[in-house]
């Protein structure tokens, strides 16, 4: 079956260290999201990729990056600049960037700082 | 830019009762409006969307949502709800394709409300 795998299920990170968070789809869409959710604040945009090799930042891009060198492939890493990370990571992609075209979300990972 | 506001931030009901959950939605030009289900420690489903024509969308689990754009609103609807609607539902927006094009159909999600179904 298609979809979109996260790993892992749970991370833990000391504060001050980097953290990759991957995203892997196999719907073969062009479009990939990267989200944070926090209780209470619904879901912000991180960053976005409407194509392989090119990204662009959303709303809270500030303290993370990404890359796409795969059309299958948009992994997240968290750096140490990233004042509260501690929160719900959700990958989503769609088949174009098109608004009407759905998104598809993966299971998430939520990541632990201390 | 658009917004979304859900009106309630948890909604307490009883096996078999029906329920709304109410979506506001604040743009200028024509959107297109979705509803997505979250269980607790996974992703977001679709439930439904709203792109054009009827104002009544059908989706999956019996639930339904009616656009009215005069209110601009998008209200989700099931008639009579079972333990397992227990869940968090969020509503979402994004431009229309006649609303002069946007460079990446940013979706703009609402806080979500907790759905309780209580026996």
């Amino acid at each position: 079956d298609g979809g979109i795998t996260q790993s892992p299920k749970y991370l833990f990170r000391k504060e001050g260290q980097n953290v990759t968070l991957s995203c892997e789809q196999n719907l073969n869409h062009d479009a990939m999201y990267w989200y944070r959710q926090d209780p209470g604040q619904g879901l912000r945009l991180i960053y976005y990729s409407q194509i392989v090799n090119d990204f662009q930042k959303g709303d809270i891009a500030e303290g993370y990056s990404v890359s796409r060198e795969k059309k299958e492939s948009f992994p997240l890493t968290v750096t140490s600049a990233q004042k509260n990370p501690t929160a719900f990571y959700l990958c989503a992609s769609r088949r174009t960037a098109e608004g009407g075209s759905p998104l598809h979300f993966g299971n998430g990972t939520r990541l632990t700082v201390t | 830019a658009q917004s979304v506001t859900q009106l309630d931030s948890q909604v307490p009901v009883f096996e078999e009762a029906p329920v709304e959950l109410r979506c506001n939605y604040s743009s200028s030009v024509s959107v297109y409006l979705f509803w997505y289900v979250q269980y607790p420690n996974q992703g977001l489903q679709l439930l439904l969307k709203y792109l054009s024509g009827s104002t009544l969308v059908k989706g999956i689990n019996g639930f339904e949502a009616e656009f009215n754009k005069s209110q601009t609103s998008f209200h989700l609807r099931k008639p009579s709800v079972h333990i397992s609607d227990t869940a968090e539902y969020f509503c979402a927006v994004t431009l229309g394709i006649n609303a002069g094009g946007t460079s990446y159909g940013k979706l703009t999600f609402g806080q979500g409300t907790i759905l309780t179904v209580h026996p």
